[in-house]
């Protein structure tokens, strides 16, 4: 079946450790993005990509990093950096072409502590 | 970054009542889209709208695309227990999309 696959669903981490988040997509869709949601909260676009080897930032960029080498990959790292980590991470993807719908993984869900 | 306003905050309704919930933007959007979000995992897409005054229907569930094509509406009919969760309204634009800030609805039985 076609869709978006993240992992882990549950991801416990030590304080100052950076921490891989990961996501693949079979839909053959160009674009993929990295959302963080916090309880109660909408979501927040982290970062994006249109096209492999290319990503831009979004709205929380800061403490966090993407890289883009596959089509079907867009793995987030959240580094030591990042201030407050802990949170549910949703990736999407979609067609980047007259983009009219994303779709979600499951979701992550990282603690740290 | 853009949000969408969505309206209300949360709900709470009996099974079986009739609930609708709205979303707003300062700006103009081509298309709307409507998701749900059960907890604890991501959100699934239920009704897509491309066209300003159209109106879809995905079972229980009717929304509408303003005509000025900053607002859009989400109907559920005939409540059920499982309905109870988090809906999102978005908007596509330029290379990201933009979501409303959701609508917790909770079905007592």
């Amino acid at each position: 079946d076609g869709g978006i696959t993240q992992s882990p669903k549950y991801l416990f981490r030590k304080e100052g450790q950076n921490v891989t988040l990961s996501c693949e997509q079979n839909l053959n869709h160009d674009a993929m993005y990295w959302y963080r949601q916090d309880p109660g909260q909408g979501l927040r676009l982290i970062y994006y990509s249109q096209i492999v080897n290319d990503f831009q930032k979004g709205d929380i960029a800061e403490g966090y990093s993407v890289s883009r080498e596959k089509k079907e990959s867009f793995p987030l790292t959240v580094t030591s950096a990042q201030k407050n980590p802990t949170a549910f991470y949703l990736c999407a993807s979609s067609r980047r072409q007259d983009i009219v719908e994303a779709f979600f993984g499951q979701g992550t869900r990282l603690t740290v502590v | 970054g853009q949000q969408l306003n969505q309206s209300p905050q949360s709900m709470f309704i009996q099974e079986g009542e009739d609930v609708s919930m709205n979303c707003t933007s300062s700006s103009i959007f081509n298309t709307w889209l409507w998701y749900k979000q059960d907890p604890g995992e991501g959100p699934v897409l239920l009704i897509a709208l491309y066209k300003a005054g159209e109106l879809t229907s995905n079972g229980r569930l009717t929304a509408q695309f303003g005509i000025t094509r900053k607002d859009s509406f989400l109907n559920i009919s005939a409540s059920i227990p499982s309905d109870v969760g988090i809906y999102f309204c978005a908007g596509p634009t330029g290379n990201q999309f933009y979501f409303g800030t959701g609508t917790s609805l909770t079905v007592i039985p």
